[in-house]
C-alpha cells in the first residue's frame, strides 16, 4: 500500500486566493483526520470523518475552512480566502477502528 | 477529554547514552496510547502502541515505552541514543476509537 497521500506537498499562495489541499487515505481505512501543525500550537485537530460522515468539526477554526470526504478515497480541505496566519503544515491521516493513524507526508502551506 | 502532556519541549543526549522522554496522559476510560517520530519535513510515523495488553511495549528502532497506569505514564526510553535518533517525538492518547490527542512533543538532540 501506498499510505496516506497528500498532495500538493507544498502551496504558496497569495492572501486571499482559494486553496485546496487533498488527501487519498489508505484502502479500508474507516476514520479520516485533518490536523493542523504550526511552531506555537503543536497537532491540532480540525476535523474527522467516519466512514464519510463528518463528525466533528469544532477545531475548524473558523467558517473559512470547510472540509468534504465524498467518497471513501478521497477528502479535500479548503481554506476560502486564506490568510498569513493560516500558514502552517497541514496533515491528513486515516485509521481503521481502535488502532493508531497512519500519517500522510504533509502539505506546508504558505499565505504571503 | 483526553489530554497529554509531555515534559520537556527540548532534551540533549550524548551518543550511545540513555534516551528518556515523558510522557503523562489523562483519560476517563481506558486508553490507548502511542508514540510518533517525526523527522524534518517529514509525517509522523508510528514508534509504539499500548492498547491493552503487555505493560511494556516494544517498537520500533530499539525504542520501548512502559504504560504505568498508576502513576498515568507512558515514557518512552532507549538505552543508547544514536546519531539518527534526533527528531521530533509525540505521545498520544485515544480513548478507544475516538481520535488520538498529541502532545505538544519533545525535540531530542543527540551529541557526538
Amino acid at each position: 500500500d501506498a499510505g496516506v497521500i497528500q498532495s500538493p506537498r507544498h502551496e504558496v499562495t497569495e492572501m486571499g486566493q482559494e486553496v485546496t489541499l487533498r488527501c487519498k487515505p489508505i484502502s479500508g481505512h474507516n476514520s479520516l483526520f485533518w490536523y493542523r501543525q504550526t511552531m506555537m500550537r503543536g497537532l491540532e485537530l480540525l476535523i474527522y470523518f467516519n466512514n464519510n460522515v463528518p463528525i466533528d468539526d469544532s477545531g475548524m477554526p473558523e467558517d473559512r475552512f470547510s472540509a468534504k470526504m465524498p467518497n471513501a478515497s478521497f477528502s479535500t480541505l479548503k481554506i476560502q480566502p486564506s490568510e498569513p496566519r493560516d500558514s502552517a503544515v497541514y496533515f491528513c491521516a486515516s485509521r481503521p477502528a481502535y488502532t493508531e493513524a497512519f500519517f500522510g507526508q504533509g502539505t506546508r502551506l504558505t499565505v504571503v | 477529554a483526553q489530554s497529554v502532556t509531555q515534559l520537556g519541549s527540548h532534551v540533549s543526549v550524548s551518543e550511545g547514552a540513555l534516551v528518556l522522554l515523558r510522557c503523562n496522559y489523562s483519560s476517563s476510560v481506558p486508553p490507548y496510547l502511542f508514540w510518533y517520530v517525526q523527522y524534518p519535513n517529514q509525517g509522523l510515523q508510528l514508534l509504539l502502541k499500548y492498547t491493552s495488553a503487555a505493560t511494556l511495549v516494544k517498537g520500533i528502532n530499539g525504542f520501548e515505552a512502559e504504560f504505568k497506569k498508576s502513576e498515568t505514564s507512558f515514557h518512552l526510553t532507549k538505552p543508547s541514543a544514536h546519531m539518527s535518533d534526533a527528531a521530533e517525538y509525540f505521545c498520544a492518547v485515544s480513548e478507544g476509537n475516538t481520535p488520538l490527542v498529541f502532545g505538544k512533543g519533545t525535540r531530542l538532540s543527540v551529541i557526538a
